[in-house]
């Protein structure tokens, strides 16, 4: 099935720096995700891009397809960014795949 | 738009009796409703896909006798845990995808449920 890597594990932040995460996944996908999960467990949807590039405020994403990655840009953290970022992809209908996530940590 | 909702958010139950979780579409017909687990610190794993009036898909591994899905209605879905023991205390996180965007493909997850088997 269809591997899904994230990057980096772990990333500590001071408030207001920028950060980007990245996704690599193994095979072509008709449906890519990112996720932010809260400390209650909440799974905030961020952006649905399978290609191309979309922003919402100080977030945005970028899924290059043929080459099989995907980039979330934070800037200007807050603590409320706090929590672990996931993205998911859905390989045409096949199993809607996890990455293992990257943890974020924005400190005062 | 796009709402999930779960029921109970969190449980207690004794070893060896059924809890039973229920995932609600608020405001859009969910054609296919999924189900997830996931362990402290892990990540989420499908454990099945259920469409409306069809019987559950399940992932390799997941007991289809312990863990019963039914999807009744074009909102909701339910998952029981049958016999539960300790081990299956987990965060439990359905998700819906319906036919209603132009995205067809993206899935909307309700709060999870925190089941505890003591």
């Amino acid at each position: 099935g269809i591997q899904v890597e994230q990057s980096p594990p772990d990333l500590i932040l001071q408030e207001g720096a920028n950060s980007t995460l990245r996704c690599n996944f193994s095979d072509s996908v008709n449906n890519l995700q990112w996720f932010h999960q809260n400390p209650w467990g909440q799974l905030i949807n961020l952006f649905y891009i399978p290609s191309g590039t979309k922003q919402n405020g100080r977030l945005s994403a970028t899924t290059v397809a043929t080459e099989r990655y995907s980039l979330l840009y934070i800037s200007s953290s807050q603590t409320t960014d706090s929590g672990v970022y996931f993205c998911a992809v859905d390989n045409y209908g096949q199993n809607f795949v996890f990455g293992p996530g990257t943890r974020l940590s924005a400190l005062p | 738009g796009a709402v999930v909702s779960q029921h109970p958010s969190w449980v207690i139950c004794k070893s060896g009796t059924s809890v039973k979780i229920e995932c609600r579409s608020l405001d859009f017909q969910a054609t296919t409703m999924f189900w997830y687990r996931q362990f402290p610190k892990q990540s989420l794993m499908l454990m099945a896909t259920s469409n409306e009036g069809s019987k559950a898909t399940y992932e390799q591994g997941v007991e289809k006798d312990k863990f019963l899905i039914n999807h009744a209605s074009l909102t909701l879905s339910t998952l029981t845990v049958t016999s539960a023991h300790p081990e299956d205390s987990s965060f439990y996180i359905c998700s819906a995808r319906g036919d209603w965007t132009v995205q067809d493909y993206e899935q909307y997850f309700g709060p999870g449920t925190r089941l505890t088997v003591t």
